[in-house]
Protein backbone atom coordinates (compact mmCIF):
# COMPACT_ATOMS: atom_id res chain seq x y z
CA UNK A 1 0.00 0.00 0.00
CA UNK A 2 0.89 3.48 -0.72
CA UNK A 3 3.10 5.08 2.20
CA UNK A 4 3.80 9.00 3.61
CA UNK A 5 5.35 10.77 0.16
CA UNK A 6 7.63 13.79 0.30
CA UNK A 7 8.07 16.24 -2.44
CA UNK A 8 10.59 17.46 -3.43
CA UNK A 9 12.85 15.22 -2.52
CA UNK A 10 15.58 17.40 -2.97
CA UNK A 11 15.28 20.93 -3.10
CA UNK A 12 18.27 23.54 -3.58
CA UNK A 13 17.48 27.51 -2.36
CA UNK A 14 19.66 30.58 -2.27
CA UNK A 15 19.98 31.92 0.85
CA UNK A 16 16.86 34.21 1.62
CA UNK A 17 14.47 32.37 -0.72
CA UNK A 18 11.41 30.79 0.26
CA UNK A 19 10.68 27.18 0.32
CA UNK A 20 7.29 25.03 0.28
CA UNK A 21 7.92 21.53 1.58
CA UNK A 22 4.63 18.82 0.96
CA UNK A 23 3.60 15.62 2.70
CA UNK A 24 0.81 13.11 2.03
CA UNK A 25 0.67 11.19 4.58
CA UNK A 26 -1.20 7.91 4.81
CA UNK A 27 -4.80 7.51 3.85
CA UNK A 28 -6.89 7.81 6.70
CA UNK A 29 -3.91 8.53 9.22
CA UNK A 30 -5.33 11.22 11.73
CA UNK A 31 -1.70 12.47 13.01
CA UNK A 32 0.58 13.98 11.52
CA UNK A 33 4.09 15.26 11.99
CA UNK A 34 7.36 17.43 10.80
CA UNK A 35 10.97 16.26 11.90
CA UNK A 36 13.91 18.01 11.04
CA UNK A 37 17.21 15.71 10.88
CA UNK A 38 20.60 17.76 10.92
CA UNK A 39 23.49 15.97 9.38
CA UNK A 40 24.67 13.16 12.14
CA UNK A 41 21.87 13.82 14.23
CA UNK A 42 18.17 12.06 15.09
CA UNK A 43 15.36 13.36 13.94
CA UNK A 44 13.98 16.46 15.67
CA UNK A 45 10.37 17.54 16.61
CA UNK A 46 8.92 20.85 14.50
CA UNK A 47 5.61 20.60 14.87
CA UNK A 48 2.05 18.16 15.21
CA UNK A 49 -1.47 18.06 13.66
CA UNK A 50 -4.36 16.25 14.58
CA UNK A 51 -6.46 16.77 11.47
CA UNK A 52 -6.49 19.85 10.49
CA UNK A 53 -5.93 21.31 13.95
CA UNK A 54 -2.32 22.45 14.83
CA UNK A 55 -1.99 20.86 18.36
CA UNK A 56 1.73 21.51 18.87
CA UNK A 57 4.41 23.97 17.02
CA UNK A 58 6.24 24.33 19.86
CA UNK A 59 9.87 22.70 17.85
CA UNK A 60 9.58 25.53 15.34
CA UNK A 61 13.03 26.79 15.44
CA UNK A 62 12.05 30.21 13.93
CA UNK A 63 8.75 32.47 13.23
CA UNK A 64 10.09 32.31 9.68
CA UNK A 65 9.08 28.46 9.93
CA UNK A 66 5.16 27.84 9.01
CA UNK A 67 3.33 24.85 8.79
CA UNK A 68 -0.23 24.03 7.77
CA UNK A 69 -2.85 21.17 6.60
CA UNK A 70 -5.87 22.74 5.75
CA UNK A 71 -8.18 19.56 4.75
CA UNK A 72 -6.80 17.47 7.53
CA UNK A 73 -4.59 15.30 4.76
CA UNK A 74 -1.55 17.04 2.85
CA UNK A 75 0.24 19.26 4.77
CA UNK A 76 2.72 22.04 3.60
CA UNK A 77 6.31 22.86 5.96
CA UNK A 78 7.28 26.58 4.61
CA UNK A 79 10.37 27.83 5.40
CA UNK A 80 10.71 31.99 4.58
CA UNK A 81 14.03 33.92 3.82
CA UNK A 82 15.41 31.01 4.31
CA UNK A 83 19.08 31.03 6.47
CA UNK A 84 22.19 28.39 5.96
CA UNK A 85 21.10 26.62 9.30
CA UNK A 86 18.22 25.37 7.81
CA UNK A 87 19.62 22.88 5.57
CA UNK A 88 18.42 19.82 6.77
CA UNK A 89 16.58 16.71 5.99
CA UNK A 90 12.63 17.38 6.60
CA UNK A 91 10.75 14.34 7.54
CA UNK A 92 7.13 13.78 7.66
CA UNK A 93 5.34 11.15 9.99
CA UNK A 94 1.78 9.78 10.24
CA UNK A 95 0.07 7.95 12.52
CA UNK A 96 -3.51 6.30 12.45
CA UNK A 97 -3.88 6.26 16.19
CA UNK A 98 -2.98 7.80 19.34
CA UNK A 99 -0.63 4.37 20.39
CA UNK A 100 0.27 3.45 17.09
CA UNK A 101 3.80 4.11 15.40
CA UNK A 102 4.43 6.82 13.58
CA UNK A 103 4.88 6.22 9.78
CA UNK A 104 7.93 8.13 8.03
CA UNK A 105 8.30 9.52 4.69
CA UNK A 106 11.46 9.22 2.55
CA UNK A 107 12.21 13.13 3.80
CA UNK A 108 13.20 16.30 1.53
CA UNK A 109 16.62 17.22 1.74
CA UNK A 110 17.12 21.22 1.62
CA UNK A 111 20.16 22.99 0.88
CA UNK A 112 20.82 26.30 1.45
CA UNK A 113 23.26 28.23 -0.20
CA UNK B 1 12.79 16.38 29.77
CA UNK B 2 12.38 13.31 27.79
CA UNK B 3 16.16 12.50 26.50
CA UNK B 4 17.50 9.29 24.21
CA UNK B 5 21.24 8.58 24.47
CA UNK B 6 22.55 5.82 22.62
CA UNK B 7 26.25 5.45 23.86
CA UNK B 8 27.71 3.89 20.31
CA UNK B 9 27.89 5.97 17.12
CA UNK B 10 28.81 2.02 15.84
CA UNK B 11 28.89 -1.10 16.33
CA UNK B 12 30.98 -3.85 14.04
CA UNK B 13 29.43 -7.62 13.84
CA UNK B 14 30.68 -10.48 11.79
CA UNK B 15 27.65 -12.08 9.78
CA UNK B 16 26.05 -14.73 12.15
CA UNK B 17 26.98 -13.61 14.88
CA UNK B 18 24.72 -11.97 17.31
CA UNK B 19 24.57 -8.17 17.92
CA UNK B 20 23.30 -5.28 20.13
CA UNK B 21 22.87 -1.66 19.90
CA UNK B 22 22.21 -0.08 23.43
CA UNK B 23 19.98 2.80 23.82
CA UNK B 24 18.91 4.60 27.19
CA UNK B 25 16.55 7.27 27.91
CA UNK B 26 14.71 9.26 30.61
CA UNK B 27 11.08 10.39 30.61
CA UNK B 28 8.71 11.73 33.09
CA UNK B 29 6.06 9.32 32.48
CA UNK B 30 5.94 6.10 31.21
CA UNK B 31 7.49 5.19 28.53
CA UNK B 32 6.71 4.43 24.81
CA UNK B 33 9.89 2.95 23.28
CA UNK B 34 10.36 2.40 19.61
CA UNK B 35 13.40 1.23 16.67
CA UNK B 36 13.31 2.47 13.80
CA UNK B 37 15.75 2.21 10.98
CA UNK B 38 17.38 3.70 8.36
CA UNK B 39 18.85 2.91 5.04
CA UNK B 40 20.80 6.00 2.86
CA UNK B 41 18.63 8.27 1.15
CA UNK B 42 15.66 6.73 2.58
CA UNK B 43 12.95 7.76 5.79
CA UNK B 44 12.79 5.64 8.81
CA UNK B 45 11.48 2.52 8.68
CA UNK B 46 9.79 1.02 12.12
CA UNK B 47 10.93 -1.85 13.76
CA UNK B 48 9.11 -2.87 17.01
CA UNK B 49 7.48 -0.58 20.27
CA UNK B 50 7.14 -1.24 23.82
CA UNK B 51 4.26 0.46 25.02
CA UNK B 52 3.07 -2.21 28.12
CA UNK B 53 2.89 -6.03 28.72
CA UNK B 54 5.85 -8.14 27.97
CA UNK B 55 9.43 -6.86 28.59
CA UNK B 56 10.59 -8.71 25.65
CA UNK B 57 9.09 -7.26 22.42
CA UNK B 58 9.58 -8.87 18.95
CA UNK B 59 9.97 -7.04 15.78
CA UNK B 60 10.66 -7.05 11.77
CA UNK B 61 12.94 -8.68 10.32
CA UNK B 62 13.94 -11.17 13.31
CA UNK B 63 15.01 -7.91 15.31
CA UNK B 64 13.90 -7.79 19.08
CA UNK B 65 14.06 -5.46 22.13
CA UNK B 66 14.04 -5.89 25.81
CA UNK B 67 12.61 -2.85 28.25
CA UNK B 68 14.28 -2.36 31.52
CA UNK B 69 12.71 -0.40 33.61
CA UNK B 70 15.36 0.17 36.38
CA UNK B 71 18.05 0.58 34.16
CA UNK B 72 16.02 2.49 31.64
CA UNK B 73 17.05 0.61 29.18
CA UNK B 74 15.47 -0.36 25.56
CA UNK B 75 18.56 -2.72 23.99
CA UNK B 76 18.02 -3.48 20.66
CA UNK B 77 19.25 -7.18 19.52
CA UNK B 78 19.30 -10.10 17.40
CA UNK B 79 20.35 -13.31 17.77
CA UNK B 80 22.15 -13.77 14.30
CA UNK B 81 23.20 -10.37 11.83
CA UNK B 82 23.12 -10.37 8.52
CA UNK B 83 24.96 -8.10 6.25
CA UNK B 84 21.91 -6.43 4.89
CA UNK B 85 21.38 -5.64 8.44
CA UNK B 86 24.29 -3.27 7.84
CA UNK B 87 21.78 0.25 8.31
CA UNK B 88 21.49 3.09 10.82
CA UNK B 89 19.09 2.53 13.86
CA UNK B 90 17.65 5.26 15.87
CA UNK B 91 16.06 4.60 19.43
CA UNK B 92 13.11 6.79 19.87
CA UNK B 93 11.07 7.80 23.29
CA UNK B 94 7.48 9.07 23.53
CA UNK B 95 5.98 10.22 27.04
CA UNK B 96 3.15 7.82 27.55
CA UNK B 97 1.72 10.04 30.37
CA UNK B 98 1.91 13.65 29.04
CA UNK B 99 -1.29 14.16 26.73
CA UNK B 100 0.06 18.06 25.96
CA UNK B 101 2.95 16.43 24.31
CA UNK B 102 0.63 14.41 22.01
CA UNK B 103 3.01 11.28 20.88
CA UNK B 104 5.87 13.63 19.65
CA UNK B 105 8.71 10.96 19.39
CA UNK B 106 12.33 11.96 20.88
CA UNK B 107 15.38 10.88 19.17
CA UNK B 108 18.84 9.63 20.20
CA UNK B 109 21.88 10.36 17.62
CA UNK B 110 21.69 7.18 16.13
CA UNK B 111 23.65 4.13 15.89
CA UNK B 112 25.71 2.80 12.46
CA UNK B 113 25.58 -0.94 12.29
CA UNK B 114 28.09 -2.73 9.89
CA UNK B 115 28.05 -6.49 9.22
CA UNK B 116 31.03 -8.14 7.45
CA UNK B 117 30.59 -11.13 5.53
Amino acid sequence: GAGVSQSPRYKVAKRGQDVALRCDPISGHVSLFWYQQALGQGPEFLTYFQNEAQLDKSGLPSDRFFAERPEGSVSTLKIQRTQQEDSAVYLCASRVGGLGEQYFGPGTRLTVT
Amino acid sequence: AQSVAQPEDQVNVAEGNPLTVKCTYSVSGNPYLFWYVQYPNRGLQFLLKYITGDNLVKGSYGFEAEFNKSQTSFHLKKPSALVSDSALYFCAVRDGDRGSTLGRLYFGRGTQLTVWP
